[in-house]
């Protein structure tokens, strides 16, 4: 089965970058999606399609996709950034697959 | 307003059956692919399956194949994830998710742009 790999944390200081990474198999082959998720609630769609913010995202988030790596980046980041980011792929049966997560922390 | 709303918490004992739901508005939910996904105490997320309402064709995840059924009912505009057995390791926060956006039509290109609230569900003798 296919599989998505992130580092468990990431830390930033606030207005700083960071990036977060997400491998996998020929993953710049397929489109990948990044949610964030903060405690107690449900996920939120931050970006699709590699690069594309839905409506109400901040430009500071942004993705990009090549090889096997795709990575999200948070520019400016700011103390409501921090949440557990998650990748998501479709395998090649055309099941979703998301990543272990990453735990973003703004110091 | 566009949103999933999700049927209320749980606690079931081990072997009972169980069905939860998820109910769309604000949008046509015949013509969306809608998910669910596992969410294990202090774990990450578990795609589970996805079905087509529109004529209930579904996939499932390998390791959630035969563990649970995925439906939906277009009528009320309702998905559903029933348990025929329950497991203390069923336990978990469940989400419905909308496959979107909506101009995207093709799973591979999609993701999951409308979430549901959740329904936690606690298994325990």
């Amino acid at each position: 089965s296919y599989e998505l790999t992130q580092p468990p944390s990431v830390s930033v200081s606030p207005g700083q970058t960071a990036n977060i990474t997400c491998s996998g198999d020929k993953l710049g082959d397929k489109y990948v999606s990044w949610y964030q998720q903060k405690p107690g609630q449900s996920p939120v769609l931050v970006i699709f399609q590699d690069n594309k913010r839905p409506s109400g995202i901040p430009e500071r988030f942004s993705g990009s996709n090549f090889g096997n790596t795709a990575t999200l980046t948070i520019s400016g980041t700011q103390a409501l950034d921090e949440a557990d980011y998650y990748c998501q792929a479709w395998d090649s049966r055309t099941r979703g697959v998301f990543g272990p997560g990453t735990e973003v922390t703004v110091l | 307003e566009v949103q999933l709303v999700q049927s209320g918490a749980e606690v079931k004992k081990p072997g009972e059956s169980l069905k939860i739901s998820c109910k769309g508005s604000g949008f046509s939910f015949t013509n969306y692919w809608i998910a669910w996904v596992r969410q294990m105490p202090g774990k990450g997320l578990e795609w589970m399956g996805i079905i087509y309402p529109g004529d209930s064709d579904t996939k499932y995840s390998p390791s959630f194949q035969g563990q649970v059924t995925i439906s939906a009912d277009k009528s009320i505009s309702a998905a559903y994830l029933q348990w025929s057995s329950l497991k203390a390791s069923d336990t978990a926060m469940y989400y419905c998710a909308r496959h979107g956006p909506p101009d995207i039509t093709v799973i591979v290109d999609g993701a999951f742009d409308i979430w549901g609230q959740g329904t936690m569900i606690t298994v325990s003798s």
